[in-house]
């Protein structure tokens, strides 16, 4: 069975404050790893899709990457507008199903 | 281009009471799927539906039922509602033949409220 676990639950940041996310995997296979963002009271917003160990995908002030039972989200100086949950997925081969981490809800304080 | 939209936004019902909540999406995309989401455990696929046509049951799919009714339209049924269903329901589709088909595009979701 497929398992994803996203550390920590919750992240208070400063503004300016870098950090970053964790997302451990486990599934047989792994056909993509995917991140989300979720604003509250709103959908997912897809961010990022990492397919292989070693891969990296930015975005504005977004940092994806990916080891071979984990990826990282970072954060660099982030500015109250990031202020979000942000969830971690992953697809297994021959499958197109995702299966999703509970999240990361960050707060940045200005 | 509205994207993925759902019925109702809010939704509060009577334990056994039935609901339907729809879903459609304008983007012309072959697979659509019905998550449910509860306080710290994220997103749980209920059912989904590779094509029109087809449907099958994902993860949590116990007192649901779909319809694929069209290629633009996916509904689930709640047959007789049960406090347990609580949650906050997003429908969401994507499309194999497209490059951009890991992603998968999100509505708004709905709220529901079993009492």
């Amino acid at each position: 069975e497929d398992q994803v676990t996203q550390s920590p639950e919750a992240l208070r940041l400063q503004e300016g404050e870098s950090s970053s996310l964790n997302c451990s995997y486990t599934v047989s296979g792994l056909r993509g790893l995917f991140w989300y963002r979720q604003d509250p009271g709103k959908g997912p917003e897809f961010l990022f899709t990492l397919y292989s160990a070693g891969e990296e995908k930015e975005k504005e002030r977004l940092k994806a990457t990916l080891t071979k039972k984990e990826s990282f989200l970072h954060i660099t100086a982030p500015k109250p507008e990031d202020s979000a949950t942000y969830l971690c997925a992953v697809r297994r081969s021959n499958d197109y199903k995702l299966s999703f981490g509970a999240g990361t809800t960050v707060t940045v304080r200005a | 281009n509205a994207g993925v939209t759902q019925t109702p936004k809010f939704q509060v019902l009577k334990t056994g009471q039935s609901m339907t909540l729809q879903c459609a999406q304008d983007m012309n995309h072959n697979s659509m799927y019905w998550y449910r989401q509860d306080p710290g455990m994220g997103l749980r696929l209920i059912y989904y539906s590779a094509s029109e046509g087809t449907t099958d049951k994902g993860e949590v799919p116990n007192g649901y039922n779909v319809s694929r009714l069209n290629k633009r339209e996916f509904s689930l049924r709640l047959e007789s509602a049960a406090p347990s269903q609580t949650s906050v329901y997003f429908c969401a589709s994507n499309d194999p033949d497209l490059p951009s088909y890991n992603e998968q595009f999100f509505g708004p979701g709905t709220r529901l409220t079993v009492l």
